[in-house]
């Protein structure tokens, strides 16, 4: 059974740059259809997509956001990554990343647990 | 930008029907999916391709989507229940969410 967990930073300072990682367990990150994809939700407040990546390498951005954040995949560790450049306090967030595709077609299936980032100087 | 549009709250007694609708422009003609999210957990999809339940997803979860509106519908609603529901769809090579709606059990 498949499994995500992020894992970075829960701390970063205004205008750098927010780095996430998300570890794929009990499945390789390259077989089936599926895409991976990054979510985020502020406190009390709803959920946002920010965007995803197929293991080709194609992604897909949210266009709020698109001028900002980069997704890579790295197969060889079953990971795939987010950047969020030049942050402010509307970054803080629980980020979520989440299998997408297969059987739930443009439907995301498996999350992980999420990881509180503040942004705060 | 496509939008989706949730009524905020919705109450509901013990063993009623609760129906949490999405609202968005021609949604009819696109897939609806819907997430369950509890306190201070993760989304959990109960319901894909519109109708579609997931496997370990009760069968008092039920949905369809024509039109405008896409409706996630609750048979038998249990105290379990009570959580913040997404509805969310694909548009224009975007994931979009809906605002949410919070299902309260009385």
């Amino acid at each position: 059974q498949v499994q995500l967990q992020e894992s970075g930073p829960g701390l970063v300072k205004p205008s750098q740059t927010l780095s996430l990682t998300c570890t794929v367990s009990g499945g390789s990150i390259s077989s089936g259809s599926y895409y991976w994809s990054w979510i985020r939700q502020p406190a009390g407040k709803g959920l946002e997509w920010i965007g995803r990546i197929y293991t080709s390498g194609s992604t897909n951005y949210n266009p709020s956001l698109k001028s900002r954040v980069t997704i890579s995949v790295d197969t060889s560790k079953n990971q795939f990554s987010l950047k969020l450049s030049s942050v402010t306090a509307a970054d803080t967030a629980v980020y979520y990343c989440a299998r997408m595709g297969g059987i739930a077609d443009y439907a995301m299936d498996v999350w992980g647990q999420g990881t509180t980032v503040t942004v705060s100087s | 930008s496509y939008e989706l549009t949730q009524p905020p709250s919705v109450s509901v007694s013990p063993g009623q029907t609760a129906s949490i609708t999405c609202s968005g422009d021609k949604l009819g003609d696109k897939y609806a999916c819907w997430y369950q999210q509890k306190a201070g957990q993760s989304p959990v999809l109960v319901i894909y391709q519109d109708s579609k339940r997931p496997s370990g997803i009760p069968e008092r979860f039920s949905g369809s989507n024509s039109g405008n509106t896409a409706t996630l519908t609750i048979s038998g609603t249990q105290a379990m229940d009570e959580a913040d529901y997404y509805c969310q769809a694909w548009d224009s090579s975007t994931v979009v969410f809906g605002t949410g709606t919070k299902v309260t059990v009385l």
